[in-house]
């Protein structure tokens, strides 16, 4: 069985850009979580997604945003990109049940010069 | 009170040490609890869960107890692969998991 899947591996982007990050969950997993952790820091909370819908999100700018696609894909995008958005970018997936364990993709490293 | 808090370490034990890690949590009402390992610059992995009556993994113990709000993760006879952070996670009141910021080990020959 597949696991958690993001994309880009890596991405490089410049002070201002755009980034958008991809994730694609574990098959039958409905629940689609973000967190960033910075160089050397824990994990910090960003979004989570449910069938579709945002239930909770993490004390974060309004820049960066997100979705959920009708196949349980999920989309991050950070917009107005600053040199301290720079951080590994974790997908995780858990299927419905309340409190589930997450099971983590390999993650996304965004480097902004 | 955060709501859950590890010491960071870093624990230096020799192989074949016994170690334990602790972890306070702040929701008396939480329900989920488990174990994550982090090696360097990777995805964290599920562990264990931590169940009420405690459970047991081959050479990893994980205790529960919720009258003073921690869990426990014990390592027996540790190898140098253990070396990774260890965090900590406990259910959140709306349904997502909290994250602890870890507890490194290092596991020397």
């Amino acid at each position: 069985e597949a696991g958690v899947t993001q994309s880009p591996t890596h991405l490089i982007k410049t002070r201002g850009q755009q980034a958008t990050l991809r994730c694609s969950p574990i098959s039958g997993h409905t629940s689609v979580y973000w967190y960033q952790q910075a160089l050397g820091l824990g994990l910090q909370f960003l979004l989570w997604y449910d069938e579709g819908e945002e239930r909770n999100r993490g004390n974060f700018p309004p820049r960066f945003s997100g979705r959920q696609f009708p196949n349980y894909s999920s989309e991050l995008n950070v917009n107005a990109l600053e040199l301290e958005d720079s951080a590994l970018y974790l997908c995780a997936s858990s299927d419905s049940s309340y409190n589930s364990p997450l099971h983590f993709g390999n993650g996304t490293r965004l480097t902004v010069t | 009170r955060k709501e859950v808090e590890q010491d960071p370490g870093p624990f230096n034990v020799p192989e074949g040490a016994t170690v334990a890690f602790n972890c306070t949590y702040s929701n008396s009402a939480s329900q989920s609890f488990f174990w994550y390992r982090q090696d360097c610059r990777k995805e964290p992995k599920l562990l264990m869960s931590v169940y009420s009556s405690g459970n047991e993994d081959g050479r990893f113990t994980a205790q529960l107890n919720r009258a003073s709000q921690y869990i426990s993760l014990l390592i027996r006879d540790s190898k140098l692969s253990d070396s990774a952070t260890y965090l900590c996670v406990v259910g959140g009141s709306q349904g997502n998991l909290i994250f602890g910021k870890g507890t490194k080990l290092s596991v020397k020959p």
